[in-house]
């Protein structure tokens, strides 16, 4: 089952702040998060663990909430570059796979 | 470290016909994964390797998707008999155990 991602979309102006959500149905094991700009491969930006603690990146953090089997990403005085779509990709807990099953994405736009 | 390898990075074939990319892990990763992307989705999962064993295939995958990891090193995807609903931007990413994915820049598929 796919996580859902809210919301869809996100319009900023440089130096505001989003918070994007991942919620699954599901028991997770980890949670990441990617950033995929057009036309290009998403990239790692961080993963959080089950019974982990909240990780940090520059300005962009998240937490996982294991109660609610929910992630939130945090992106702190948005820079031009932070501007692209950012994926979820869980992990349930049972697989041992590491497959991951991403939502459907939150596109960012950043504007000066 | 040379990141994660796709060759064709674009392919159009003739509805019907055969295609086949190749995907370059990196060299440490033992797992490898194959997902689909159509615009405006996340990937979506099509099959697993680890090292060179194909331990699961999507539901959603018909019997003309077949992809090998042979020694464990670099992995092919075959589509058979392409239709128009195979066009997307094919992935290959590689990770070792359940740890972060690095994703190649993709194969574009276009079925005419």
């Amino acid at each position: 089952q796919q996580p859902v991602q809210s919301p869809q979309a996100v319009i900023l102006r440089e130096g505001e702040d989003a918070v994007i959500n991942c919620s699954s149905s599901k028991a997770l094991y980890s949670v990441h998060w990617y950033r995929q700009k057009h036309g290009e491969a998403p990239v790692f930006l961080m993963i959080l663990l089950k019974g982990g603690e909240q990780k940090g990146h520059e300005k962009i953090s998240a937490s996982f909430n294991e109660k609610k089997q929910q992630s939130s990403l945090y992106l702190t005085a948005s820079q031009l570059s932070y501007s692209g779509t950012y994926f979820c990709g869980t992990e349930y807990g049972s697989s041992n796979t590491g497959k991951l099953i991403f939502g459907q994405g939150t596109t960012l736009q950043v504007k000066p | 470290d040379t990141g994660v390898s796709q060759d064709p990075r674009h392919k159009i074939t003739k509805r019907g016909q055969n295609v086949t990319f190749r995907c370059d892990p990196i060299s440490e990763h033992n797992r490898l994964y194959w997902y689909r992307q159509t615009l405006g989705q996340g990937p979506e999962f099509l099959t697993y390797f680890q090292n060179e064993a194909q331990l699961e295939k999507s539901r959603l995958l018909s019997d003309r998707f077949s992809a090998e990891r042979p020694k464990g090193s670099f992995s092919t995807l075959e589509i058979q008999r392409t239709e128009q609903g195979d066009s997307a931007m094919y992935l290959c990413a590689s990770s070792l155990a359940r740890d972060r994915y690095t994703f190649g820049s993709g194969t574009r598929l276009t079925v005419v």
